[in-house]
């Protein structure tokens, strides 16, 4: 496709159930971003994933997270046992990799409510 | 419907002169709005943010925007670029009145040639 995708758009689950979140890049980006945006606040780093390259997890919460990426393509991002605190939109990017010339785009996001 | 504009997808600047980032918004009566950076490598930074307070707004790294409600700006300036400023810059826009979604402008690179 021509943009980032992500999917569901919306999901709203009850609190100790575990959610699945998808995020298609831009064909040929190697390096994927995801984000959180809880309501009144600032966007919040999650994770990084460059090319092959172990990725940068520093920004997960807490070890109820986690997300994969095969290669260069799809990533999910796995939220186990939610907690209502984790209701959020949650954004993904991508971009052709380091460099200064660099050029981010995001996902329209997943906006997740745990009930 | 909220909308951001960033009018330059790229700007290039020599080391030490001035920066200029524009940045137009279109939201409600009282937006909040931010600047995000976004090093190569690196997660997105919150530079500044603006929520109805002053309208000159001062943020990390010698950066400062000033709301201008009659032009619906939010630019962007720093008085003497630093080659460690290159990276792509997001003027965002919040509004109560769209459940305070983040809506992103489109980015704009920043280079600086040394």
């Amino acid at each position: 496709g021509a943009g980032v995708s992500q999917s569901p758009s919306n999901k709203v689950t009850e609190k100790g159930k575990d959610v699945e979140l998808r995020c298609d890049p831009i064909s040929g980006h190697t390096a994927l971003y995801w984000y959180r945006q809880r309501l009144g606040q600032g966007l919040e780093f999650l994770i990084y994933f460059q090319g092959n390259s172990a990725p940068d997890k520093s920004g997960l919460p807490s070890d109820r997270f986690s997300a994969e990426r095969t290669g260069e393509s799809v990533s999910t991002l796995t939220i186990q046992r939610t907690q209502q605190e984790d209701s959020a939109v949650y954004l993904c990017a991508s971009s052709r990799g380091p460099g200064q010339d660099e050029k981010l785009f995001f996902g329209s996001g997943t906006q997740l409510s745990v009930l | 419907a909220q909308s951001v504009t960033q009018l330059d997808s790229h700007v290039s600047v020599s080391e030490g002169t001035p920066v200029l980032l524009r940045c137009n918004y279109s939201s409600s009566y009282s937006p909040s709005l931010f600047w995000y950076v976004q090093h190569p490598n690196k997660g997105l930074q919150l530079l500044l943010k603006y929520t109805s307070a002053a309208t000159l707004v001062k943020g990390i790294n010698g950066f400062e925007a000033e709301f201008k409600k009659s032009e619906t700006s939010f630019h962007l300036t720093k008085p003497s670029a630093h080659m460690s400023d290159a990276a792509e810059y997001f003027c965002v826009v919040s509004d109560k009145e769209y459940g305070n979604k983040l809506v992103f402008g489109a980015g704009t690179i920043l280079r600086v040639k040394s």
